[in-house]
């Protein structure tokens, strides 16, 4: 069955350092791929996509992701946190043949630490 | 700048009390969809129309509806709702499908 995975619920990081939210997909056939971020009380935002052409992807706020075929995955990452990154991820796929639905990871918290 | 607004941002409503939740967007999208999102989970889809093809989620509950008049416009129709309803509900829309969704800010059920 075609599913995605967010490996750890919580991730925290120190302010500086790298951030590295992790996503799996499972499919024989490459989805299309994208990143939201979720603040308190608010919608998603999308972060970053990936459909087709240059493997790694740059979005808003510094973030990129790179979609890797042979390990299924599109890792979003940061070089630097802020503060201001603290917040929920959401990966989300649109699986070829899955009727044009988008298939939600179960969410990584983000915490940024002093 | 183009946008997708929800309103109202918190709604409060009594159990059974039918309420209506409203989603208007200014990007001329083809497609907008409904999500419910209960605390701590990933949004869960419940409807969406194309253009005015409703598409109905085979495990959205009777009790949800849904009505768009026109492009820029869509509503979520809750005609009883249940304690178990209280979430976030948001809207989205997207060019067409298989393209990325942009969301409004979602408004915040409570059934009390």
């Amino acid at each position: 069955a075609q599913s995605v995975t967010q490996l750890g619920s919580h991730v925290s990081v120190s302010e500086g350092a790298l951030v590295l939210l992790r996503c799996n997909y499972s499919s024989s056939v490459p989805p299309y791929l994208f990143w939201y971020v979720q603040y308190p009380n608010q919608g998603l935002q999308l972060l970053l996509k990936y459909t087709t052409g240059a493997t790694l992807v740059k979005g808003i706020n510094g973030f990129e992701a790179e979609f890797k075929k042979s390990e299924t995955s599109f890792h979003l990452t940061k070089p630097s946190a802020h503060m201001s990154d603290a917040a929920e991820y959401f990966c989300a796929v649109i699986f070829t043949g899955g009727g044009n639905k988008l298939t939600f990871g179960t969410g990584t918290q983000l915490k940024v630490e002093l | 700048d183009a946008m997708v607004i929800q309103n109202p941002r918190y709604q409060v409503t009594q159990f059974g009390k039918p309420v209506t939740l409203s989603c208007s967007q200014t990007l001329n999208h083809n497609v907008m969809y409904w999500y419910q999102q209960k605390s701590s989970q990933a949004p869960k889809l419940l409807f969406h129309y194309y253009d005015k093809d409703f598409n109905n989620e085979a495990d959205t509950p009777d009790n949800f509806q849904s009505r768009r008049p026109n492009t820029s416009f869509c509503f979520l129709d809750i005609r009883s709702p249940g304690l178990g309803d209280t979430a976030m509900y948001l809207c989205a829309t997207s060019r067409d499908l298989n393209r990325e969704q942009y969301f409004g800010p979602g408004t915040r059920l409570t059934v009390t």
